[in-house]
């Protein structure tokens, strides 16, 4: 059963428009969301996370919004630039909980 | 950020044969370390959370016999999969983290295993 789904295997944006990319959960327990960058050979690097008791947050290019009566969350980032070229990963995990799970990656691909 | 080294990066191996995956946390001391598998165009699946000192928690459906995880020191887990067979080829990926919050875990560049 795969409680955090992203549904879009990739995406291509053209550089300097906005890249969207989406995940939904089905666990209601799940209270803190992350997303990861992840290049190819390289292991996942942190980029920006929301709590539940948030509906946005934004650290510069990026912006994740999280609509918890829909189970959604997204990632926002504008402008793509072609370093944005990358596997992304949303995770979710519960009040206390160590563990993380992920959804099954978006690959993002900015066009020059 | 921190960082987390794995070795090694790749590994062809005979059925039947065990093979080790060490990870290593370089800069901080991680009291729990994670080991995840990704098959193709799949998410990373946690396998087991391994707490220094103690026993590591195996996820539901993971064998604890032939997925061995030792994490007997802060910077230092190893995994071993043990009579490994051609379904158990898939991307190892381990992570340390460093403190109590999510954002802390730092993940190793992951290991590629196949089995002939």
């Amino acid at each position: 059963d795969q409680q955090v789904k992203q549904n879009s295997p990739s995406l291509s944006v053209q550089e300097g428009r906005i890249s969207i990319l989406n995940c939904d959960y089905t666990n209601s327990m799940f209270d803190y969301f992350l997303w990861y960058k992840k290049y190819p050979a390289e292991g996942p690097t942190f980029l920006i996370s929301i709590s539940s008791i948030k509906d946005k947050n934004e650290d510069g290019r990026f912006t994740v919004f999280l609509n918890k009566s829909a189970k959604h969350l997204s990632l926002h980032i504008v402008p793509s630039q072609p370093g944005d070229s990358a596997v992304y990963f949303c995770a979710a995990s519960g009040r206390g909980a160590q563990k993380l799970v992920f959804g099954q990656g978006t690959r993002l691909t900015i066009n020059p | 950020g921190a960082v987390v080294s794995q070795h090694p990066s790749w590994v062809i191996c005979k059925s039947g044969t065990s093979v080790k995956i060490e990870c290593r946390s370089l800069d901080f001391q991680a009291t729990t370390m994670f080991w995840y598998r990704q098959f193709p165009k799949q998410s990373l699946m946690l396998m087991a959370t391994s707490n220094e000192g103690s026993k590591a928690t195996y996820e539901q459906g993971v064998e604890k016999d032939k997925f061995l995880i030792n994490h007997a020191s802060l910077t230092l887990s190893t995994l071993t999969v043990t009579s490994a067979h051609p379904e158990d080829s898939s991307f190892y990926i381990c992570s340390a983290r460093a403190g109590s919050q999510q954002e802390t875990q730092y993940f190793g560049p992951g290991t590629r295993l196949l089995v002939l």
